[in-house]
């Protein structure tokens, strides 16, 4: 089955720029979706179809897709962005990414 | 707005069974495909069941294969899973998450607040 991997953890400084991978084979070729998970919540769509955001995400996350890595960029990083952010794809079934836990500091 | 609450969580032993309920308000539930994603304390996302908005084509993860049934009734608009069989591994939140199309390979825009199931002798 596809393997989507995510580092499990990234430090970064409020006002600083956070870059979260999610590599796979040839997921250049697949559309890639990236969900947030704040503790005690339900994850919340941030970025579909490699690069869209859905209306009330801010500007600051931005996306890209090509060859085997999906990166997921999060510009003057703040506070309330302290969460975990699964990468998504279809194969021949839907596959999440490990998570990487976005750690504000 | 949308909404999607789920229910029938609960402490079950182990080859019990339970069945979760999502229901679903603020949109045209029979034209969206709907999945459950289930998320062990502590771990990541894990996809569980998907069925198309017809409700005809359904998909499940290997490891719940043959013991777990998605099933939606469209005049309810609510969606089910039946767990039957279940082990400790299955402990989890439960999310029922809506499709962002009928298509067969949508994104995930609204997800409920989850449903834990515990399975414990």
């Amino acid at each position: 089955s596809y393997v989507l991997t995510q580092p499990p953890s990234v430090s970064v400084a409020p006002g600083q720029t956070a870059k979260i991978t999610c590599g796979g084979i040839k997921i250049g070729d697949k559309s890639v979706n990236w969900y947030q998970q704040k503790p005690g919540q339900a994850p919340l769509l941030v970025v579909f179809d490699d690069s869209d955001r859905p209306s009330g995400v801010p500007e600051r996350l931005s996306a890209s897709n090509s060859a085997n890595r999906a990166t997921l960029t999060i510009s003057r990083v703040e506070p309330g962005d302290e969460a975990d952010y699964y990468c998504q794809v279809w194969d021949s079934d839907l596959v999440f990414g490990g998570g990487t836990k976005l750690t504000v500091l | 707005h949308v909404q999607l609450v789920e229910s029938g969580g609960g402490v079950v032993q182990p080859g019990g069974s339970l069945r979760l309920s999502c229901e679903a308000s603020g949109f045209s539930f029979s034209d969206y495909g709907m999945s459950w994603v289930r998320q062990a304390r502590g771990k990541g996302l894990e996809w569980v069941a998907l069925i198309r908005n017809d409700g005809k084509n359904k998909e499940y993860a290997d490891p719940v294969k043959g013991r777990f049934t998605i099933s939606r009734d469209k005049s309810k608009k609510t969606l089910f899973l039946q767990l039957n069989s279940l082990k400790a591994d299955d402990t989890a939140v439960y999310f029922c998450a809506k499709g962002s199309s009928s298509g067969l390979y949508p994104h995930y825009d609204y997800w409920g607040q989850g449903t834990l199931v515990t399975v414990t002798p």
